[in-house]
């Protein structure tokens, strides 16, 4: 069956300190992978999203980057953290076949 | 700006009642809509699509789609404090992979 993993659980970062996230989904191949941000109290917003390996689509403008180095892996990063990069970080996967989501666990980051 | 839009709630039931959460939808071209359930503080869990208008029954849920009209509703039978949780409603963009969430209902169940 397929899992998703993502870590680490919870960061505390201060600004203007590097970001790296990563994702990783096992027992599928070719997946389609995601981004999303949930701010306290707001919708998902989606930052990246992946059909394959080194394609990435970029949705919403800002200091954050994404890279797919395999075909099961997505990383999150940030050379600078600003304190509105705070909040809930989730990874998700489907497959081609569209059937829904599955989020991983996500990330609660707080840069303070 | 193709939007999704749902009430944020609370919705409050009583233990045992039918609880109703709606969502409507701006892009036309829509064919995949989705319901999932999140807890506090946790990611959310996917708990029924639907692609076809009518009803899609799975379990005490009912998942409602209506494309003329670009609403689709989620019914929870015989509601349980479990179920208390916000409830995202999600469409997934004609022609991409990308879903575009609604701000969710939040439910809760008043035993």
């Amino acid at each position: 069956s397929q899992t998703i993993h993502q870590w680490p659980a919870t960061l505390v970062q201060p600004v203007g300190s590097p970001l790296s996230l990563e994702c990783t989904v096992e027992g599928t191949s070719n997946p389609n992978l995601y981004w999303y941000r949930q701010a306290a109290g707001r919708g998902l917003q989606l930052l990246f999203y992946s059909v394959g390996i080194g394609q990435i689509s970029s949705e919403v403008p800002q200091n954050l980057s994404a890279s797919r180095p395999q075909d099961r892996q997505f990383i999150l990063s940030s050379k600078k953290l600003l304190l509105s990069d705070s909040g809930f970080y989730l990874c998700a996967w489907s497959d081609q076949g569209a059937r829904g989501y599955t989020f991983g666990s996500g990330t609660r980051l707080t840069v303070v | 700006q193709k939007e999704v839009e749902q009430n944020s709630g609370p919705l409050s039931v009583p233990e045992g009642a039918i609880a109703s959460l709606n969502c409507t939808y701006s892009d036309r071209g829509s064919q995949s809509f989705f319901w999932y359930r999140q807890y506090s503080g946790k990611s959310p869990e996917l708990i029924m699509f639907i692609y076809s208008n009518g009803d899609k029954e799975d379990g005490r849920f009912t998942a409602q789609l209506n494309k003329a009209s670009q609403y689709v509703s989620l019914l929870i039978r015989d509601s349980q404090p479990s179920d208390s949780a916000t409830y995202l409603c999600a469409v997934e963009g004609s022609g991409t992979y990308k879903y575009i969430f609604g701000t969710g209902t939040r439910l809760k169940v008043l035993a």
